[in-house]
Parts: structure tokens; C-alpha cells; sequence
């Protein structure tokens, strides 16, 4: 079984579109995070959930937006895709708050816009 | 964003240990010390961590130095398998969580 899983695994699509990324951890972790690996390979951390409840917001454009029906599901919705969102887009979870302890990484989800 | 620095690339013979050095000057007494990798274009893959003491587990050993300005990750007997990047992070957790990841280490452990 796949501790945390990510659908779809690549997405290309067009510019202006909205398109959704959907994320499952089957840890019983309390909290999840979006993460964006650009084409330099930095790895920056979007957004985190504890609980359902946003916790961590990072300077991303409000085209993004999480949501998290419960504690196991975080997914991640971007409107009006720009060239520049082109990336990797990991999921991760932590059994503990955001930031401690060890965070387990999905296989990530390649967007690629054109 | 990255406050640790670390060597771009590193060699290693199959069989041998790989020791991965990370310097971490302005670490914070609340800040923990992590290490990361990521084989190819798969999700990262936690290691170890470490807040002052040493620390090992069944993958690796995580030597802090007494000032923790600096630390160095020991891969006892590298495979060829465990050619990845390796990230040494910094950070704390909570609402100031600002866990962001380098640009790392290649580690290429050659037959």
C-alpha cells in the first residue's frame, strides 16, 4: 500500500485552465503539506494542513488553493494555469505538527503548461 | 532561502562509507537538523534527523558537532542504489516552520 498518493502523476494542459491535484496519506498523519520543485530543483513548501486546518500559507498567488474534506485527503486546485506553474508538486504528511518529526513524500505530480 | 551549504556533487565506491558534510552556521538552539534525499525524479525520502546529539538509525548515522554549525551524514556501506541527492535542511517546527530545501548533494557511488 502507498503511504501517501498523488493523482494524476503527469498533467499537461493548456494556459488559463483550472485543474485540480488530488492527494491521499493512509498514515494516519495529522498533517499534510504542498511542496514545488521548480526546474532548478528547489523544493519549496506551499502550504500545510494540521487537522483540516490551514496552518502554513506561503507567498504563492491566491490561483492557488488547498482543500482538505478530512484529515487523509489534501488536494491542491490552480486556476488560470500560467507557464511559469510548470513543475513537480509533491504532497507530503507528518504525524506531528508542521515541520517536526519526519515527513513522508508522494511520488509527486509533473504539471507541465503550455 | 537555503541556510545550509553543502558540495554540489560527491563521490563514493560501492561498499565504502560516504560521508556527506553540511555547514549550517546560523542554526537557531530550536532548529533541528534533517537530512533528505531524492533518488532520480521520486518524491523525497527522509533519512535522519538530529537537534544535538548523534543520531543513527538503520540507513545512516547523523553526526552533530558541538556548536552544531555543522554536521555530516555517514552511509556506512553505500550500494549503487543509494545514488540520490541528499538535502541537509534546518528548521523548527510550528507556525515559524520554514523547512526549505537546497539544492543538495549529488552522492554517485560508482561499482
Amino acid at each position: 500500500d502507498t503511504a501517501v498518493s498523488q493523482t494524476p502523476k503527469y498533467l499537461v494542459t493548456q494556459m488559463g485552465n483550472d485543474k485540480s491535484i488530488k492527494c491521499e496519506q493512509n498514515l494516519g498523519h495529522d498533517t499534510m503539506y504542498w511542496y514545488k520543485q521548480d526546474s532548478k530543483k528547489f523544493l519549496k513548501i506551499m502550504f500545510s494542513y494540521n487537522n483540516k486546518e490551514l496552518i502554513i500559507n506561503e507567498t504563492v498567488p491566491n490561483r492557488f488553493s488547498p482543500k482538505s474534506p478530512d484529515k487523509a485527503h489534501l488536494n491542491l486546485h490552480i486556476n488560470s494555469l500560467e507557464l511559469g506553474d510548470s513543475a513537480v508538486y509533491f504532497c507530503a504528511s507528518s504525524l506531528r505538527g508542521a515541520g517536526e518529526g519526519e515527513q513522508y513524500f508522494g511520488p509527486g505530480t509533473r504539471l507541465t503548461v503550455t | 532561502d537555503a541556510k545550509t551549504t553543502q558540495p554540489t556533487s560527491m563521490d563514493c565506491a560501492e561498499g565504502r562509507a560516504a560521508n556527506l558534510p553540511c555547514n549550517h552556521s546560523t542554526i537557531s538552539g530550536n532548529e533541528y537538523v534533517y537530512w533528505y534525499r531524492q533518488i532520480h525524479s521520486q518524491g523525497p525520502q527522509y533519512i535522519i534527523h538530529g537537534l544535538k546529539n548523534n543520531e543513527t538509525n538503520e540507513m545512516a548515522s547523523l553526526i552533530i558537532t558541538e556548536d552544531r554549525k555543522s554536521s555530516t551524514l555517514i552511509l556506512p556501506h553505500a550500494t549503487l542504489r543509494d545514488t540520490a541527492v541528499y538535502y541537509c535542511i534546518v528548521g523548527s517546527g510550528g507556525s515559524n516552520y520554514k523547512l526549505t530545501f537546497g539544492k543538495g548533494t549529488l552522492l554517485t557511488v560508482n561499482p
